[in-house]
């Protein structure tokens, strides 16, 4: 199984709701990866696990909230979005050590709408 | 500083003819160089990648690539476009960060394809 699997793929939510993005791999990576991706830009990263642990955040707002509970499944919790944080979510894995550590494999994304 | 370069943010080719996309790098050590594309709404997939030997790389759906370190460049080529090929390309590379790794994306390069 060579998939990154990602739901919901679309998610519609007002700024006081409370919803969780989900993100799975079956692969044995032990790096997984949220980017956020705005209309024709490149994918912004978000946060990176390594070995379930949190590595780096890139100084996300504290309305989005990385979860991982175990080294196949990765969530993003939201809460009180605003609507300029409406884009295409993307998760990733990689395998997190030596040279094949590099190569990431991407899910199909949420496509997030603030309301 | 690190960073990828992609000088064209738009191309149109016809369909059938050659294709070659850009991508520059600035990177301090061995860069570990990656293209990807996008359909609209959808993940990225992987089309090639380059680590180290052979500096032409052979890629899926037609696509190679060459490394040029001289250059810092790692352009992307196909010899016959088709109308499917039409979508946004991002050219990558891979950095150590955290005690794990990430991804240094160019801006992109929308394919036009003409019928």
């Amino acid at each position: 199984d060579t998939e990154v699997t990602q739901t919901p793929k679309h998610l519609v939510m007002g700024m006081t709701n409370k919803k969780s993005l989900k993100c799975e791999q079956h692969m044995g990576h032990r790096a997984m990866y949220w980017y956020k991706q705005k209309a024709k830009k490149p994918p912004e990263l978000m946060f990176v696990y390594s070995y379930e642990k949190l590595s780096i955040n890139e100084s996300v707002p504290s309305r989005f909230s990385p979860e991982c509970p175990n080294s196949s499944l990765l969530n993003l919790h939201l809460h009180a979005l605003q609507p300029e944080d409406s884009a295409l979510y993307l998760c990733a894995s990689s395998q997190g050590t030596g040279q094949q550590g590099y190569e990431q494999f991407f899910g199909p994304g949420t496509r997030l709408t603030v309301l | 500083a690190q960073s990828v370069t992609q000088p064209d943010i738009h191309i149109t080719v016809s369909e059938g003819a050659s294709l070659e996309l850009r991508c520059n790098y600035s990177y301090g050590a061995t860069p570990y160089l990656f293209w990807y594309v996008q359909s609209p709404g959808q993940g990225l997939q992987l089309l090639l990648k380059y680590f180290s030997g052979d500096t032409l790389v052979q890629g899926i759906k037609g696509f190679e690539a060459e490394f040029k370190r001289s250059q810092s460049s790692f352009n992307l080529r196909k010899p016959s476009v088709h109308w499917s090929d039409a979508a946004e390309y991002f050219c990558a590379v891979g950095a150590p960060a955290s005690g794990t790794y990430k991804y240094i994306f160019g801006t992109g390069t929308r394919l036009k394809v003409l019928a």
